[in-house]
């Protein structure tokens, strides 16, 4: 069975700092990763997936990931915080690319000024 | 594009009463999932559709719980009968197999069941 651990429910960074969210997986298979991030009452918006190559994946807003297999490992990444990014973030796996999501828990990002 | 339209956004009933939640996919798209948001459980998947079919409706909760899709345009999720611990974020996605595979998020319905 698969299933995704998010480390910390809740992060706290200052602005213009490093934002390092930690995701890990179990599968059997070649995962599919995700991370989603949603905004206070809103639904779900992807930032960025891995399938398949390159295992540094680019998202939107500036965020990234890294898939290390021999890590189980998809760690969310972002150079310098913006005010903007205050969301919670879900990190995601599925077996098969347009398959049900997996979800972790979330973690809670805050910004502080 | 409208992206997917999910309805009502709020819904309140009492215990015992017939919910019924509706989503219309992105046009176009061929899988349509739901998916349910708790502080308890996290968002947990509930059933999943491919071409109007649903493939896996293993999270369903119990039988209170049905879920249709007559059409490539629009789907249903009822409880029948409600239970407070029905309360929770109801989200639909949809996406197109084979092309991409991104799974777009409605805004979700939120249920309070008295």
């Amino acid at each position: 069975a698969q299933s995704v651990t998010q480390l910390g429910s809740h992060v706290s960074v200052s602005e213009g700092a490093l934002v390092l969210l930690r995701c890990n997986y179990s599968s059997s298979v070649p995962p599919y990763l995700f991370w989603y991030v949603q905004y206070p009452n809103q639904g779900l918006q992807l930032l960025l997936k891995y399938t398949t190559g390159a295992t540094l994946v680019k998202g939107i807003n500036g965020f990234e990931a890294e898939f290390k297999k021999s890590e189980t490992s998809f760690h969310l990444t972002k150079p310098s915080a913006h005010m903007s990014d205050a969301a919670e973030y879900f990190c995601a796996v599925s077996k098969n690319q347009g398959g049900k999501l997996i979800f972790g828990q979330g973690t809670e990002l805050s910004v502080k000024p | 594009d409208a992206g997917v339209i999910q309805s009502p956004r709020h819904e309140v009933t009492e215990m015992g009463q017939e919910v019924t939640l509706r989503c219309k996919p992105i046009s176009g798209h061929n899988s349509l999932f739901w998916y349910r948001q708790t502080m308890m459980r996290g968002l947990e998947l509930l059933i999943y559709f491919n071409n109007n079919v649903p493939i896996d409706d293993s999270g369903m909760p119990e039988d209170r719980f049905s879920a249709k899709m007559p059409n490539a345009s629009f789907s249903t999720l009822k409880i029948q009968p409600s239970e407070p611990r029905d309360s929770a974020v109801y989200f639909c996605a949809s996406t197109k197999r084979g092309a991409g595979d991104t799974q777009y998020f409605g805004p979700g319905t939120r249920l309070t069941v008295l």
